[in-house]
């Protein structure tokens, strides 16, 4: 079975420019995940969906960032216009969400390494 | 709040030695749940166990043991016979019980270097 699906493994780009990622989670999951990694911060949650909806997007950082599901086979995230310090690594995850709680594992994908120069 | 502590930021052992990776969980829900997630070199994480705050039983799989204690608000983990394919950074996670924007919250990692 495919796993979670990410593109691109690795983007470089220059400040300014916009940025997309996207992400295939697993079939028949109705949650999706983005969180990026970074050594000072660790692990955040940015945004997660539920049956394709934002239920929270708290973690975003700041307006350059947006995050959209447009079905339940595909997301994005696009930062605009980049900054260095959006460098990390960000991460898919999806799950099957059982009621309101989120006591589900996650499969991750294998992340988008992301340098802005 | 929640909050999940992983005090060890790096942990080396030789082969065969026994490791245990420590996580300190805070939160104000009575109803909530615990996961440990592998990190390898490739970079993607890897889900290992779920606990819920109602089953303090410690589980065994293989070489990998947890000990969850309420009364000390622990989640640990530990690796017996380690060897050097669970060289690795090892993720404590800690989500509420409730509510449709509940959200898994993670701690910032143990870097485990198993040498040969």
């Amino acid at each position: 079975d495919a796993g979670v699906i990410q593109s691109p493994r690795h983007e470089v780009t220059e400040m300014g420019q916009e940025v997309t990622l996207r992400c295939k989670p697993i079939s028949g999951h109705n949650s999706l995940f983005w969180y990026r990694q970074t050594m000072m911060r660790g692990l955040e949650l940015l945004i997660y969906f539920n049956n394709n909806v934002p239920i929270d997007d708290s973690g975003m950082p700041e307006d350059r960032f947006s995050a959209k599901m447009p079905n339940a086979s595909f997301s994005t995230l696009k930062i605009q216009p980049s900054e260095p310090r959006d460098s990390a690594v960000y991460f898919c995850a999806s799950s099957h969400r059982r009621g309101g709680s989120l006591n589900e594992k996650l499969f991750f994908g294998s992340g988008t390494q992301l340098s802005v120069l | 709040a929640q909050k999940v502590t992983q005090a060890q930021t790096e942990i080396s052992v030789v082969e065969k030695e026994d490791v245990t990776l420590d996580c300190v969980y805070e939160t104000r829900d009575t109803t909530y749940y615990l996961f440990w997630y592998k990190q390898p070199p490739s970079g993607e994480l890897v889900f290992l166990i779920r606990r819920n705050s109602f089953d303090e039983q410690n589980e065994i799989s293989g070489r990998y043991s947890w000990n969850f204690q309420k009364s000390t608000s622990s989640f640990n983990f530990t690796i017996t016979a380690s060897q050097v394919v669970d060289s690795a950074v090892y993720f404590c996670a800690l989500s509420g019980g409730g509510g449709a924007t509940n959200k898994l919250i993670f701690g910032t990692g143990t870097l485990l270097a198993v040498q040969p």
